[in-house]
């Protein structure tokens, strides 16, 4: 249980293209999850909150306007690149927790793998 | 916000060795305290957490204490082996606030046959 899933798994696009980025969960609804940005070598960090019909919260230094993240229903969550920079390629996580109890442990997607030429 | 840090950065031992892996955080609020093993290009795989009601968990050879007067967490695996070769993170979050897990810059650990 408790599966979380991502699509694409990789994407090459061109500087100045658009990509949105799906997060799944599969098994159980999430009415949060959370988008995790990870450069090579280096740690996970927190790009914002996502909750299901309200806006997002960003963490400071993300722009919002770039980075679109929209959580539609219990179960999906998107987040779009907008007007990709080479500087935006990285490998992109999505994470849910399950809703309707105390729930501790965040699930991760398997992660996008994004690559901006 | 919370700040979680981590050391050491890398930890090369020899197969059978101990490894340990220490943390601090900075919100004393925290109490979920998660540990990851993230191999190249994969999601992140929990191997074990605690919670701050519990000093100390175990689970075959990996075990993690809790010093909440401290902020400090630390990871202990025993009798290592090279299939132990990867970077681990440790992470913290407020479990009432559902709050997103803030992770340490991670511990490349390798492990020599």
């Amino acid at each position: 249980g408790a599966v979380v899933s991502q699509h694409p798994s990789r994407v090459i696009c061109k500087s100045g293209t658009s990509v949105k980025i799906e997060c799944r969960s599969l098994d159980f609804q999430a009415t949060t999850m959370f988008w995790y940005r990870q450069f090579p070598k280096q740690s996970l960090m927190l790009m914002a909150t996502s909750n299901e019909g309200s806006k997002a919260t960003y963490e400071q230094g993300v722009e919002k306007d770039k980075f679109l993240i929209n959580h539609a229903s219990l179960t999906l969550s998107t987040l779009t690149v907008t007007s990709a920079h080479p500087e935006d390629s990285s490998f992109y996580i999505c994470s849910a927790r399950v809703s309707g109890k105390v729930a501790y442990e965040q699930y991760f997607g398997p992660g996008t793998r994004l690559t901006v030429t | 916000g919370e700040n979680v840090e981590q050391h050491p950065s890398t930890l090369s031992v020899q197969e059978g060795d101990s490894a340990v892996i220490k943390c601090t955080y900075s919100d004393s609020a925290s109490n979920y305290f998660p540990w990851y093993k993230q191999e190249l290009g994969k999601r992140p795989q929990l191997i074990i957490d605690i919670r701050s009601n519990v000093g100390e968990k175990k689970d075959q050879r990996i075990a993690v204490t809790l010093n909440k007067t401290a902020k400090h967490f630390s990871l202990h695996i025993t009798e290592t082996q090279p299939e132990d070769s990867a970077v681990y993170f440790c992470a913290a979050s407020i479990i009432q606030a559902g709050t997103a897990l803030i992770f340490g810059k991670g511990t490349t650990l390798s492990v020599s046959s």
